[in-house]
């Protein structure tokens, strides 16, 4: 799988360390997603990038800042957080834009762990 | 707005035998309908999609899903399971005239094929 790449795989941390998420994706689309999977919920749309613009952020808490700096690379930027937040974070792409419509392409994503 | 509803947090069947895995969604506009299946410490994979024309859709590995507007439903079947489809599944919709790829998951199916 190379369409969409997510480093770390696994990460832990404590809750007052930084830390960012890589993504970054090779089928040259103009959206890109961060979602997060906890366990025993649906997953949770957190950030849309369209052209590197933030479009949406679902009331996410600030301790979670998205970074776009060109349409091929997604960041997360981790500060502060908490034990509720360890969940798996996903990325994904897709081509979007009027009346064509893409399909979302995901990456194996990032395991978080805070302690 | 939109919601996805998957009606059984886990289907144990046994190998070679029928399944199937039921979504209901609820929409007021038209929307696209998508099954995605996401392995153990993997990221999701999409299985099938609908977007228009005929309401029977095949998907990879051997999956397909009927689009049912008039019951809002989007059921994921496959004639003949094996213990490498044991996984979680995930339908999601989109709203149709939507360009920013909002995807709305369900809360997903764990699917335990049994030898």
């Amino acid at each position: 799988e190379t369409g969409v790449t997510q480093t770390p795989r696994h990460l832990v941390m404590g809750m007052t360390n930084k830390k960012s998420l890589k993504c970054e994706q090779h089928l040259g689309h103009n959206a890109m997603y961060w979602y997060k999977q906890s366990a025993k919920k649906p997953l949770e749309l957190m950030f849309v990038y369209n052209f590197k613009e933030q479009t949406e952020n679902n009331s996410v808490p600030s301790r979670f800042s998205p970074e776009c700096p060109n349409s091929s690379h997604l960041f997360l930027h981790l500060h502060t957080l908490q034990p509720e937040d360890s969940a798996l974070y996903l990325c994904a792409s897709s081509q979007d834009g009027g009346e064509y419509q893409e399909t979302q392409y995901f990456g194996p994503g990032t395991r978080l762990l805070v302690l | 707005a939109q919601s996805v509803t998957q009606l059984d947090s886990q289907v144990p069947v046994f190998e070679e035998a029928p399944v199937e895995l039921r979504c209901n969604y609820s929409s007021s506009v038209s929307v696209y309908l998508f099954w995605y299946v996401q392995y153990p410490n993997q990221g999701l994979q999409l299985l099938l999609k609908y977007l228009s024309g005929s309401t029977l859709v095949k998907g990879i590995n051997g999956f397909e899903a009927e689009f049912n507007k008039s019951q809002t439903s989007f059921h994921l079947r496959k004639p003949s399971v094996h213990i490498s489809d044991t996984a979680e599944y995930f339908c999601a919709v989109r709203r149709g005239s939507s360009n920013t790829g909002k995807l709305i998951f369900g809360q997903g199916t764990t699917l335990q094929v049994k030898p």
